[in-house]
């Protein structure tokens, strides 16, 4: 089965600028989720969708990040305008349904958009 | 807040020998998990523990759990060059979660040839 795809890998703009990403989840799974990965941290939730219904964005800087998944299958975040503290890595990440609560709860990620504010 | 802290931040052992890392978390869990990440890839599954589970195998990997603790800790035996990377471990609180995982910061593991 096809992994989580991603794009764009790479993204370098300037501060205030606008920038969007792009997940395809892996097909069938009905939860999808987006996080922010600072260098030498752990990955942060940003959103958590459930099909095309958010569950929870209480992590997501609402001023200037927006998600939406249409249709429930793939998704896209939009950071604008950005900041010099947004550079990072943005992950998503699926997860399967209908095969018990904790096949749930294993989530499968992409390989991530590294993102550079200047 | 980031709900798992690994111990150590950084490990480097040589190939064959076997490497430890720690997690402490701070509120009850259904479960915790295990992550690989390999530099400048997205995270991969290793190993799941239910909270009532003490100790699980997977290949050269074990894993505990104590909850009396809020602790748990991975194990890879035999460890080679491939097994490079950070690891994270991520808990799922025990209430309401909707399969919300919450990592850690992860060790960074280095295996010298």
């Amino acid at each position: 089965e096809a992994g989580v795809a991603q794009s764009p890998r790479y993204k370098i703009i300037e501060k205030r600028q606008s920038v969007a990403f792009w997940c395809n989840p892996i097909s069938g799974h009905a939860t999808l989720y987006w996080y922010q990965q600072i260098l030498g941290q752990g990955p942060k939730l940003l959103i958590q969708f459930q099909n095309n219904g958010v569950v929870d964005d209480s992590q997501l800087p609402k001023d200037r990040f927006s998600a939406e998944r249409l249709k429930g299958v793939d998704s896209t975040l939009k950071i604008q305008p950005a900041k010099l503290e947004d550079s990072a890595v943005y992950l998503c990440a699926s997860s399967p349904t209908g095969r018990g609560a904790l096949a749930k709860n294993i989530q499968y990620f992409g390989a991530g958009t590294r993102l550079s504010v200047l | 807040s980031q709900q798992g802290e690994e111990d150590p931040q950084a490990l480097s052992i040589q190939e064959g020998e076997n490497a430890t890392m720690n997690c402490s978390y701070k509120t009850s869990i259904n479960n915790l998990q295990w992550y690989r990440q390999n530099s400048g890839r997205g995270l991969v599954h290793l190993i799941l523990i239910r909270s009532n589970e003490r100790e699980k195998h997977s290949g050269r990997l074990r894993v505990t759990l104590d909850t009396s603790k809020k602790s748990s800790s991975l194990l890879i035996t035999a460890s080679r060059a491939a097994d490079t990377a950070s690891y994270f471990c991520a808990t799922d609180a025990a209430r309401g979660s909707n399969y919300k995982l919450t990592f850690g910061k992860g060790t960074l593991l280095t295996v010298n040839p």
